[in-house]
């Protein structure tokens, strides 16, 4: 099984601030996606980035942006320009496409703040 | 449309009372799937059903029963169940082929057994 590790409960970050959040994973595939999930405060639950394995370019998507190290088997996500709306918890998640159906898998979470 | 949709949107039920949640998605995916989610933790997998088969049962109580009707549709029948089952209930879809897999999340159903 594979297992996603989020080592960062809580994290707090001034407005217009950047921060990091971490994900390492631990897995034995060598083909596999890698996604951050934000959930806001009693609001669904949405994408923020995905990462494919096989690609070596780090993904960006406006302010958001992946580290991602497939030796070291970490995956980070860099929010630069925080706003207030980023207050939110992120998941980051694995998932293995197999013949029978995707699987994926949740780290922990970590509960960001952000402030004004 | 990227738009998963779950009905109702809060339940309250007995512990004697059957009830069901909806999920329903238009986008094609053929993969669907149920999670339990409390409150600051991570979504847990219950059920995955791909191309309208059940293909992953995580081992949950036989008081909490899947049913696809179709490509679009699924169900989550609740019965006799017990006040730690309260949490949201997340519906989610994501493609079976092609270059994307991420899973687009329907807004969940809040369930709350008295």
């Amino acid at each position: 099984a594979q297992t996603v590790t989020q080592s960062q409960p809580e994290m707090s970050v001034q407005e217009a601030e950047t921060v990091t959040l971490s994900c390492t994973y631990d897995t034995s595939e060598s083909n596999y996606y890698l996604f951050w999930y934000k959930q806001p405060p009693s609001r669904q639950m949405i994408l923020v980035i995905r990462q494919e394995a096989y690609k070596q370019q780090n993904a960006t998507e406006n302010r958001f942006s992946v580290n991602f190290q497939k030796a070291a088997k970490s995956f980070s996500l860099k929010i630069s320009d925080s706003q207030l709306g980023d207050t939110a918890m992120y998941f980051c998640a694995f998932m293995k496409h197999y013949n029978t159906g995707n699987q994926f898998y949740f780290g922990t979470g970590t509960s960001l703040t952000v402030i004004p | 449309d990227t738009e998963v949709t779950q009905t109702p949107k809060h339940l309250v039920m007995g512990m004697t009372n059957k009830k069901s949640l909806k999920c329903e998605q238009h986008m094609g995916h053929r993969a669907m799937y149920w999670y339990k989610q409390k409150a600051k933790k991570p979504p847990e997998l219950m059920f995955v059903y791909s191309y309208e088969k059940l293909s992953i049962n995580e081992s949950v109580p036989s008081r909490f029963s899947p049913e696809c009707p179709n490509s679009s549709l699924l169900n989550l029948h609740l019965h006799a169940l017990q006040p730690e089952d309260s949490a949201l209930y997340l519906c989610a879809s994501s493609q079976e082929t092609g270059y994307t897999y991420e899973q687009y999340f329907g807004p969940g159903t809040r369930l709350t057994v008295t």
